[in-house]
């Protein structure tokens, strides 16, 4: 079966201090891969999508960025952390573009930039 | 990104009550439509999808979807307070944004004994 691990699950950061969350995907190959933000009181917000290994797209422009650098392995990085960075991160996996069956969901980072 | 509107809440039934969640979208074309759960400080779980215009049920889940007025609905029957939760409705994106996943902010139902 398919599992998807994403570490570490909370994080305190100072502003300014870089950032690195991992997350990995087991029991599948090529899979579709995303980074979602939850902020307080907002919804799920998609941050980056992967179809393939150093296939990055951005749906929002900021001081994030994303890397591929294994077929199940998606990292999300920031040089330098802002206040608006904290949030609820999400990664998740699906099978393909047009599957009707969703995403599956890490079980999240919890980051607060203090 | 895809526009998906859900009334934020919250939303409060008592036990054995039907909820009602719903839901619309802007983007006409749209075709899948899926329905998570996400309990507090936890990451959501898929209930359903639909895509095909109707009802779809499934145990106490029930998804109606109307693509003519781009609307797209939860019933929960018999409510339990295992089911308090928020409920994220999401939409599948097309050409350009195919595969992706839009969320609206999600409806928080609390369901008292």
């Amino acid at each position: 079966s398919q599992t998807i691990h994403q570490w570490p699950a909370t994080l305190v950061q100072p502003v300014g201090s870089p950032l690195s969350l991992e997350c990995t995907v087991e029991g599948t190959s090529n899979p579709n891969l995303y980074w979602y933000r939850q902020a307080a009181g907002r919804g799920l917000q998609l941050l980056f999508y992967s179809v393939g290994i150093g296939q990055i797209s951005s749906e929002v422009p900021q001081n994030l960025s994303a890397s591929r650098p294994q077929d199940r392995q998606f990292i999300l990085s920031s040089k330098k952390l802002l206040l608006s960075d904290s949030g609820f991160y999400l990664c998740a996996w699906s099978v393909g573009q047009v599957s009707n069956y969703g995403y599956t969901f890490g079980s999240g980072t919890r980051l607060t930039v203090v | 990104q895809k526009e998906v509107e859900q009334n934020s809440g919250p939303l409060s039934v008592p036990e054995g009550a039907i909820a009602s969640l719903n839901c619309t979208y802007s983007d006409r074309g749209s075709q899948s439509f899926f329905w998570y759960r996400q309990y507090s400080g936890k990451s959501p779980e898929l209930i359903m999808f639909i895509y095909s215009n109707g009802d779809k049920e499934d145990g106490r889940f029930t998804a109606q979807l109307n693509k003519a007025s781009q609307y797209v609905s939860l019933l929960i029957r018999d409510s339990q307070p295992s089911d308090s939760a928020t409920y994220l409705c999401a939409v599948k994106g097309r050409g350009s944004t195919l595969g992706r996943l839009y969320f609206g902010r999600g409806t928080q139902l609390t369901v008292w004994p």
